[in-house]
């Protein structure tokens, strides 16, 4: 069956404009995980959701940053007034359940210039 | 201090040779440990997972977690060019789903 899917797979922007990075996880999985991943460095936590509601927020760097999953699949990642430091792969994650393996998707490259 | 270190490399090996790549961890309190292997502009994978100290060995992999020592190994035999690649080590506590990654192993193994 199909994976994880990320769209768009680049993204390029301008510093100060608003991004909405998008995820489609595996039919039927209840957790969902975004990820930020730097150049020559491992994933780091940004959010979880498990069903609709954010279980765990504690990674989203500032305020700028927001997801939603409003009808407990598709999954939005925002960006508002981006920073050149924000350039690095946006990655996806879900899970049949919370403790179950994460399979993650192949990323949204953002460059913010 | 990072939570997790783990060496970038990258470690070049020849076809066939038997792979070793390592991480340190400082929290105690991690419970559960796995290895990714990431292909370039890839999603990470997962290799292995294990919750004890100890060997578990899967095809050519093989995992070893040693608790006292705060340190964990992948082993790959008979490595070949398709296991070119970066491999994470991650890991977490009980009850929390969200593991924490090393920033991975470049591996190169050329023919």
């Amino acid at each position: 069956g199909a994976g994880v899917s990320q769209t768009p797979s680049n993204k390029v922007t301008e510093k100060g404009k608003y991004v909405e990075l998008r995820c489609d996880p595996i039919s039927g999985h209840t957790a969902l995980y975004w990820y930020r991943q730097s150049l020559g460095q491992g994933p780091e936590f940004l959010i979880y959701f498990q069903g609709t509601g954010a279980a765990d927020d504690s990674g989203l760097p500032n305020d700028r940053f927001f997801a939603v999953r409003p009808e407990g699949s598709v999954s939005t990642l925002k960006i508002q007034r981006t920073e050149r430091g924000d350039s690095a792969v946006y990655l996806c994650a879900s899970s049949l359940l919370s403790e179950d393996t994460q399979y993650f998707g192949p990323g949204t490259r953002l460059t913010v210039l | 201090q990072k939570e997790v270190e783990q060496d970038p490399g990258p470690l070049s090996v020849p076809e066939g040779a038997i792979v070793s790549l390592n991480c340190t961890y400082s929290n105690s309190a991690f419970q559960y440990f796995m290895w990714y292997r990431q292909y370039s502009r890839k999603g990470p994978e997962l290799l292995m997972y294990t919750y004890s100290s100890g060997n578990k060995e899967d095809g050519r992999f093989t995992a070893q977690v040693d608790k006292s020592s705060k340190y964990i190994s992948l082993f790959i035999r008979d490595s070949q060019p398709s296991d070119s690649a970066t491999y994470l080590c991650a890991m977490g506590s009980g009850g929390s789903y969200i593991p924490t990654f090393g920033r991975g192993t470049s591996l190169i193994v050329h023919p």
